[in-house]
């Protein structure tokens, strides 16, 4: 079976300060690993991908299969960054089907 | 925006009776989702399509059934049968899956059922 985790339901920081959101997943396949962000009164979104390799909005996440973990990281945070991240699984030829984690709320204080 | 649109945004339900939650896409997208969202829990699936007439149960399928009639619909219908049903439901749509890779999927901005 497959499974998210993410560990932090909450992560409170100052603005300017780095932030890392923790996703540890368990899968026996080749995952491909995904952030979602919901911003307020937004819809959920897709934030990255791993097999992208890219930054956005200043974010990146690598994929490391030795400790099962796809950590969301970014070096200055800004109080537009506070929202609702989850880190979602899927398996390569899965039909896109996507296993959740439980999601963690950041906010980016002034 | 356009996309996806979930109707109604908010939905009332009495004890024993069924009803109906609809989600339309006009992005021309082959495969549609069912997601139930609580505090804490992410979101969990209830029911997924790959392609019309045929529908797939997901991680939470009892107390719910769905229909895929056309490319652009997919209405799920939540029945007495489901004991928990006070929930932020999602609708998500997504090109269907070529090669390797896994295409994103689009949401809509949901629905909240209550009981009553």
């Amino acid at each position: 079976a497959q499974r998210v985790t993410q560990p932090e339901k909450l992560l409170s920081v100052f603005k300017g300060a780095p932030v890392e959101l923790k996703c540890n997943y368990s899968y026996s396949g080749s995952p491909e690993l995904f952030w979602y962000v919901q911003y307020s009164r937004q819809r959920l979104q897709l934030l990255l991908r791993h097999i992208s390799r890219e930054s956005i909005k200043g974010f990146t996440a690598d994929l490391n299969k030795g400790e099962t973990s796809f950590h969301l990281k970014k070096p200055f945070a800004q109080e537009e960054d506070s929202a609702m991240y989850y880190c979602a699984l899927s398996g390569r030829n899965a039909g896109n089907m996507l296993t959740f984690g439980g999601g963690t709320r950041l906010m980016v204080k002034p | 925006d356009g996309g996806i649109t979930q109707s109604p945004k908010y939905l009332f339900r009495k004890e024993g009776q069924n009803v109906t939650l609809s989600c339309e896409q006009n992005l021309n997208h082959d495969a549609m989702y069912w997601y139930r969202q609580d505090p804490g829990q992410g979101l969990r699936l209830i029911y997924y399509s790959q392609i019309v007439n045929d529908f797939q149960k997901g991680d939470i399928a009892e107390g719910y059934s769905v229909s895929r009639e056309k490319k652009e619909s997919f209405p799920l219908t939540v029945t007495s049968a489901q004991k928990n049903p006070t929930a932020f439901y999602l609708c998500a749509s997504s090109s269907r899956d070529r090669g390797l890779d896994n295409q994103p999927q689009h949401f809509g901005d949901g629905t909240r059922l209550s009981i009553l």
